[in-house]
């Protein structure tokens, strides 16, 4: 099976911009969650979408959402960048069922300026 | 709310000493407990986990894993450590009922000594 992809891989982005990002899980999977990392806070979850419904939902602002598609595909979306938004945001499949493995992209790399 | 904790952001490990990675967690149940492997410029890679049953659990590339719940642990080890190991190492917990939420600990960066 394919694994996890997230485009693109890098992004270079303003203040005030917004961004979208892309995650296409595993075959089969039906939960995408996203997860930020950054070295002051480390990884921290954002949101989990399954089967086109959020299910669970982390303590970011309102300028952090996503949406899940029917083929399970996954976006997210910042709005109006900070400098503080710049991290390693990572996407990851799972069944959504018990005993919840999660696999993980290889990120997607977001710098603001 | 979960949480874990991961001591020493810095292990320094010579080649072909034991690897221990200390994990403790904070759960009112026991949760489901994962070691997660991460290097450079790439995503997070499980390396194994513990869900029910047999405490002591075997992952990929020679570590392994005990579940000690008098102790709130779930410490990973490797016997023997190969310049291959160097990579950062995360431990995660999620609760064991409807919830696919991970919390992570701050992550173990791993150096390994020739």
């Amino acid at each position: 099976k394919a694994g996890v992809t997230q485009t693109p891989r890098y992004l270079i982005k303003t203040r005030g911009q917004q961004v979208t990002l892309s995650c296409s899980p595993i075959s089969g999977h039906r939960s995408v969650s996203w997860y930020q990392q950054t070295p002051g806070q480390g990884l921290q979850f954002l949101f989990e979408y399954f089967s086109e419904t959020q299910r669970n939902k982390g303590n970011f602002p309102g300028r952090f959402s996503g949406r899940q598609f029917s083929n399970s595909r996954s976006e997210m979306n910042v709005s109006t960048l900070e400098l503080g938004d710049s991290a390693l945001y990572l996407c990851a499949s799972s069944t959504g069922q018990i005993p919840y493995e999660q696999y993980f992209g290889p990120g997607t790399r977001l710098t603001v300026t | 709310a979960q949480s874990v904790t991961q001591l020493g952001s810095h292990v320094s490990v010579s080649e072909g000493a034991l690897v221990l990675l200390r994990c403790n967690y904070s759960s009112s149940v026991p949760p489901y407990l994962f070691w997660y492997v991460q290097y450079p410029n790439q995503g997070l890679q499980l390396l194994l986990k513990y869900t029910t049953g047999a405490t002591l659990v075997k992952g990929i590339n020679g570590f392994e894993a005990e579940f000690k719940k008098s102790e709130t642990s779930f410490h990973l080890t490797k016997p023997s450590a190969h310049m291959s190991d160097a990579a950062e190492y995360f431990c995660a917990v999620t609760p064991p009922y409807g919830n696919n939420r991970l919390a992570f600990g701050k992550g173990n960066q791993v150096v390994v000594i020739p």
